[in-house]
């Protein structure tokens, strides 16, 4: 399930069974987007990324997915394993601007 | 080819101490970003910066804080009289040389944790 902590919120999932992590992006005209995987201790990881011309792009175990017209970002993860868990950061980009980045959601992956 | 590498990974300071981070971009890449990132949040974007050039320091606090990013060298990220409220993770990311009309991926080093006792 889904909760909201502190900080961060943390998607929890059983290993084996799907994630779909969201993020809800800021600027209608951003055009180009990455989602980063962040484990502990370290810096974020390159994970997929889409532009604007596309509304689904897949990868291995992974598909994001981009919906303009509600702002809407997600990460969909297949048969999600342990080491999947980490905390999961989207960020946009507008053309000749910087990232923006989400403020990140924290996968929790139960045996 | 070597990701982008950060030094020192930890570094402690007392507070009115001077912090340098180093920030070595990926092989062939010319574009520095740094980010800024407290415990439990995101990463927060401070200075872009190519070779030579500030790009946009839009993020970065008007005082204490500088960057540069050598003709030859690493970038460096410097904070004077460091304040208990700099301890945080600074992560330095690269990307190549921009093409037309175009953006690239931001490849990110492994940080550096900054302690400000």
């Amino acid at each position: 399930g889904e909760s909201v902590g502190l900080h961060l919120p943390t998607l929890s999932v059983q290993e084996g069974d799907n994630s779909i992590i969201n993020c809800a992006y800021s600027n209608s005209a951003s055009d180009y987007f990455i989602w980063y995987k962040q484990e502990s201790g370290k810096g974020p990881q390159f994970i997929i990324d889409i532009r604007s011309n596309m509304d689904k792009r897949q990868g291995q175990r992974v598909t994001v997915l981009l919906n303009k017209t509600v702002k809407h970002l997600s990460l969909q993860i297949a048969a999600t394993q342990p080491g999947d868990s980490a905390v999961y950061f989207c960020a946009e980009n507008n053309y000749g601007q910087n990232f923006v980045f989400g403020p990140g959601t924290r996968l929790s992956v139960l045996p | 080819n070597a990701g982008v590498m950060q030094n020192p990974r930890h570094l402690v300071r007392r507070r009115g101490q001077e912090a340098r981070l180093r920030c070595s971009p990926m092989k062939g890449h010319s574009h520095v970003y740094w980010y800024r990132q407290l415990p439990e949040e995101g990463l927060k974007f401070m200075v872009y910066l190519q070779k030579e050039n500030i790009i946009d320091e839009s993020g970065m606090p008007k005082e204490r804080f500088s960057a540069e990013f050598p003709k030859e060298g690493p970038s460096i990220l410097r904070i004077q009289q460091v304040v208990r409220g700099d301890s945080a993770a600074y992560f330095c990311a690269s990307s190549p040389l921009l093409g037309t009309g175009d953006q690239e991926t931001q490849y990110f080093g492994p940080g550096t944790r900054l302690l400000v006792l």
